[in-house]
């Protein structure tokens, strides 16, 4: 599988944005760029997945370098609730599609 | 619909013990799985199921058992229990060939 690679930490202040980058210098073109997280004792959560374009959801935003080697995951106005662990994770759209490798994410702290 | 439910919540467990962890989903997916996660690390595969009668060996497969008899229970069972299994262990499933997992809440599972 592709590798990620992620800051460990990052902060934010509550209703600023924040961007969470990603990298993944070997993606190959079938690999989607997904991202979940995982807030404090709780199970994994899907937030937002893409290919090439740029994606939004009710969630974040998702933007995508052009040439696909980085992305950065942005939520537009933190909350204290989105304080938690963010994975991004590469996943082929064929073979073994159904796998997720986790890294160990970028930890959110978000202050009031 | 519950979603992926996991029971127990909490289990304390002797060296040496089984016992085995529940999941079921509700959602009709084909896919399921069991992941553990270790204190300050990623998620790690242990066994997967594409289908009722069909599992298959993850990253860390040792000291862990799976059967698939129908579509909505993936149990994990632990034959005997040894202290590197103490950890928190989470199912998720999704449609074969979906984009999206849904993670149950975890079990946090010690071994004495």
């Amino acid at each position: 599988d592709a590798k990620t690679t992620q800051p460990n930490s990052m902060e934010s202040n509550e209703e600023e944005p924040v961007h969470l980058p990603c990298n993944h210098s070997t993606i190959s073109g079938t690999d989607y760029i997904h991202w979940y997280r995982q807030l404090p004792s709780q199970g994994p959560e899907y937030v937002i997945h893409g290919l090439t374009s740029n994606v939004n959801n009710r969630m974040a935003s998702l933007a995508i370098a052009e040439d696909r080697k980085s992305s950065t995951l942005i939520l537009h106005r933190a909350t204290l609730r989105d304080a938690a662990v963010y994975y991004c994770i590469l996943r082929s759209s064929g073979g073994s599609n159904y796998k997720l490798t986790f890294g160990k994410g970028t930890l959110l702290t978000v202050n009031p | 619909n519950a979603g992926v439910t996991q029971t127990p919540k909490f289990q304390v467990l002797k060296t040496g013990q089984s016992m085995t962890l529940q999941c079921a989903q509700d959602m009709n997916h084909e896919y399921m799985s069991w992941y553990r996660q270790d204190p300050g690390m990623g998620l790690r595969l242990i066994h997967y199921s594409v289908g009722a009668g069909i599992t298959d060996q993850g990253e860390v497969p040792n000291g862990y058992n799976v059967s698939r008899s129908t579509t909505e229970d993936f149990p994990l069972r632990l034959l005997s229990a040894a202290p590197s299994q103490t950890s928190v262990y989470f199912c998720a499933s999704s449609y074969l060939t979906g984009d999206t997992q849904y993670f149950g809440p975890g079990t946090r599972l010690t071994v004495l």
